[in-house]
């Protein structure tokens, strides 16, 4: 298993602009969220997934999107790139059950100038 | 707002030494999981520990948890060069479950060879 994969690594954008952060895995799990991290923080939660079709709102939620149309992506859109949104962002996945283990994406490194 | 806040902010030890990390959090709580964090990597999972157990063992790791004071430890006995990363806390409160792990803001841990 690939386990959770993100793309891409790096990313340069600016301000204004829109992208997409692309989440994939493979381990058939219901339940994937994005978080953020900045310098200094733990992870903020943005978004969360438990299921295909279903998503709910984190703690840091405003300028971006996410939609899941299968069980195994779940990609995240920033609508118009500010300043504010530099930071890594991580995807993870959670196995059903009661282990309540997250399984963490190599994350991605963005920067908005 | 950051629920898990670990103590102290960073540690530097000598390998063969042992590394304790507390972290604090504010509400009730299903279980607190702690995670590793390599430089430039994603978290991986270390060890979970469920809010009607005391003391958890996992290798060379050893968890506690006090409900009562809402604090938990985390002990890497015999410490290695490669144990060197930021460890974090993450808490899922009782109401929101693990879709809304809390994150706290970590403590770097340096082993010295």
């Amino acid at each position: 298993n690939a386990g959770v994969t993100q793309t891409p690594k790096f990313q340069v954008l600016k301000t204004g602009q829109s992208m997409t952060l692309q989440c994939a895995q493979d381990m058939n799990h219901e339940y994937m969220s994005w978080y953020r991290q900045d310098p200094g923080m733990g992870l903020r939660l943005i978004h969360y997934s438990v299921g295909a079709g279903i998503t709910d709102q984190g703690e840091v939620p405003n300028g971006y999107n996410v939609s899941r149309s299968t069980t195994e992506d779940f990609p995240l859109r920033l609508l118009s790139a500010a300043p504010s949104q530099t930071s890594v962002y991580f995807c993870a996945s959670r196995i059903q059950g009661s282990t309540d283990t997250q399984y963490f994406g190599p994350g991605t490194r963005l920067t908005v100038l | 707002s950051q629920q898990g806040e670990e103590d102290p902010q960073a540690l530097s030890i000598q390998e063969g030494e042992n590394a304790t990390m507390n972290c604090s959090y504010k509400t009730s709580i299903n279980n607190l999981q702690w995670y590793r964090q390599n430089s430039g990597r994603g978290l991986v999972h270390l060890i979970l520990i469920r809010s009607n157990e005391r003391e958890k063992h996992s290798g060379r790791l050893r968890v506690t948890l006090d409900t009562s004071k809402k604090s938990s430890s985390l002990l890497i006995t015999a410490s290695r060069a490669a144990d060197t990363a930021s460890y974090f806390c993450a808490t899922a409160p009782t109401q929101g479950g693990s879709e809304k792990l809390v994150f706290g803001k970590g403590t770097k841990l340096t082993v010295n060879p």
